[in-house]
C-alpha cells in the first residue's frame, strides 16, 4: 500500500488570497498522480491526471504541478473565491497491470475561504 | 447518461442488521471500486472489481463482501454491520488502461446504531 499524504489538513482564507498545498507521494513505480475537488454532500470530481515529471496543470484559476523524482506534486488556487470551498484530494497510482488502475488517496486537504 | 449512481442515499441500520448498497454504472467501464471515507482519513479502499467477475481486496475489506454482477453493477454487501461501520460509502468507476480517471457515484451515508 503506498503512503500518501497531503498537507495542510485544513486551510482557511480570505477571499482573493492566493494558495497552495502538497501532496507527497513514494516515487518508485509511479504511474499518475491524480488531484480531485470534493465539495461536501457531493462526489469527487476530477480536476487534473499528471504522469511526467515537471508536468504542470491548468484549469482557470487552479493549476498543478509534479515532481515524480522527489515524489511531491503542488496544487495552486489563484485568487480564491468562496466557490473554490472544498476538500482537494490527491491520489497516487502505480503500474498495476491487470489488476486495473489502482488509486491510493491522501487524506485531504479541507479549504474554506471566507467571503 | 447517467454516470455511477448508488442507492440508497442515506440508510440508519441497528447493529447486526445487514444491507446491500448498490451501484451502477453507464459509462461501459471494466473496473469498478467501492470505498469508504471517515473524516481526516481520506478515500480508503475497501474492495475492487478490474474487470466483469473478478473481485479483489482493497485496504479494508473485513466485514464486507462485493457482487460484480454484470459489467454495469457492483453491489457491496454487510452481513453483521458494526458501529465502526458507519460511514460514508463511494463508488466508482474507470476504464482499464489510461491513465487510470476514476468516476464517483454521488455517495451514501450510512450509520449504524
Amino acid at each position: 500500500i503506498l503512503n500518501v499524504e497531503q498537507s495542510p489538513q485544513s486551510l482557511h482564507v480570505q477571499e482573493g488570497d492566493s494558495t497552495n498545498f502538497t501532496c507527497s507521494f513514494p516515487s518508485s513505480n509511479f504511474y499518475a498522480l491524480h488531484w480531485y475537488r470534493w465539495e461536501t454532500a457531493k462526489s469527487p470530481e476530477a480536476l487534473f491526471v499528471m504522469t511526467l515529471n515537471g508536468d504542470e496543470k491548468k484549469k482557470g484559476r487552479i493549476s498543478a504541478t509534479l515532481n515524480t523524482k522527489e515524489g511531491y506534486s503542488y496544487l495552486y488556487i489563484k485568487g480564491s473565491q468562496p466557490e473554490d470551498s472544498a476538500t482537494y484530494l490527491c491520489a497516487s497510482s502505480v503500474r498495476a497491470g491487470s489488476a486495473g488502475n489502482m488509486l491510493t488517496f491522501g487524506g485531504g486537504t479541507r479549504l474554506m475561504v471566507k467571503p | 447518461n447517467a454516470g455511477v449512481t448508488q442507492t440508497p442515499k442515506f440508510q440508519v441500520l441497528k447493529t447486526g442488521q445487514s444491507m446491500t448498497l448498490q451501484c451502477a454504472q453507464d459509462m461501459n467501464h471494466n473496473s469498478m471500486y467501492w470505498y469508504r471515507q471517515d473524516p481526516g482519513m481520506g478515500l480508503r479502499l475497501i474492495y475492487y472489481s478490474a474487470s466483469e467477475g473478478t473481485t479483489d481486496k482493497g485496504e479494508v475489506p473485513n466485514g464486507y463482501n462485493v457482487s460484480r454482477l454484470n459489467k454495469r453493477e457492483f453491489s457491496l454487501r454487510l452481513e453483521s454491520a458494526a458501529p465502526s461501520q458507519t460511514s460514508v460509502y463511494f463508488c466508482a468507476s474507470s476504464q482499464t488502461g489510461g491513465l487510470g480517471e476514476q468516476y464517483f457515484g454521488p455517495g451514501t451515508r450510512l450509520t449504524v446504531t
